[in-house]
């Protein structure tokens, strides 16, 4: 019940595509599911994060869609960037708590 | 603002000895969260600690501790290492206990050989 599964293991976009990554979850007790950015030889990034009383969450081309009754939620890069090309994660943890549970990781590759 | 900051960045032992990592959080962050990333097993929850204490624990032997001290300053031990503990180890800060925003520190790599 603790895990996050995330898909897919590798993503290939394009310049100016959009990227898209999947999380399910299991736990109804999470409350928090923020989507990290990591490059190589770096710690993670928070990028963008959501409750489940939002249904999406955008802040500039990343944008999270959250559907509560599924336990899915999901990050959509769009247009793209060379510069995006890193390993993402999502995670989710339950309400004022700091344990973070991980997704396996997505890395992604945008070719320009 | 500085960031997280770890010490040392890069850590080679060999099994059995004992390893200590130290990390410094944001100025003003009193809580500090303790990770482990492996390509086998990703990024794993390994302790909390806010006010001195430890919060919250995730499912590793007792060879893995750690303390606070009154300045936030955080360190982490792993005795009698094994091969597999080799690992990225992160350090997370976040301003107060149960505060789900955390700011990740560049990590230690560790390789025990």
């Amino acid at each position: 019940q603790q895990q996050v599964k995330q898909s897919p293991q590798s993503l290939i976009v394009q310049k100016g595509g959009i990227s898209i990554i999947n999380c399910a979850y299991e736990n109804t007790a999470f409350d928090y599911f923020p989507w990290y950015q990591q490059f190589p030889g770096k710690g993670p990034a928070l990028l963008i994060a959501i409750r489940p009383d939002v249904s999406e969450k955008k802040e500039g081309r990343f944008t999270i869609s959250f559907n509560k009754s599924a336990k899915q939620f999901s990050l959509h890069i769009m247009d793209s960037q060379p510069g995006d090309s890193a390993t993402y994660f999502c995670a989710a943890s339950m309400e004022y708590g700091n344990k973070l549970v991980f997704g396996a990781g997505t890395i992604l590759r945008v070719k320009s | 603002k500085a960031g997280v900051t770890q010490t040392p960045r890069y850590l080679i032992k060999t099994r059995g000895q004992q390893v200590t990592l130290s990390c410094s959080p944001i100025s003003g962050h009193r809580s500090v969260s303790w990770y482990q990333q492996t390509p086998g097993q990703g990024l794993q929850f390994l302790f909390e600690y806010f006010s001195e204490t430890q919060r919250n624990k995730g499912n590793f032997p007792g060879r893995f501790s750690g303390r606070q001290f009154s300045n936030s300053r955080s360190e982490m031990n792993v005795s009698t290492l094994e091969l597999g503990d080799s690992a990225l180890y992160l350090c997370a800060s976040s301003l107060v206990e149960g505060d789900e925003t955390q700011y990740f520190g560049p990590g230690t790599r560790l390789l025990v050989l």
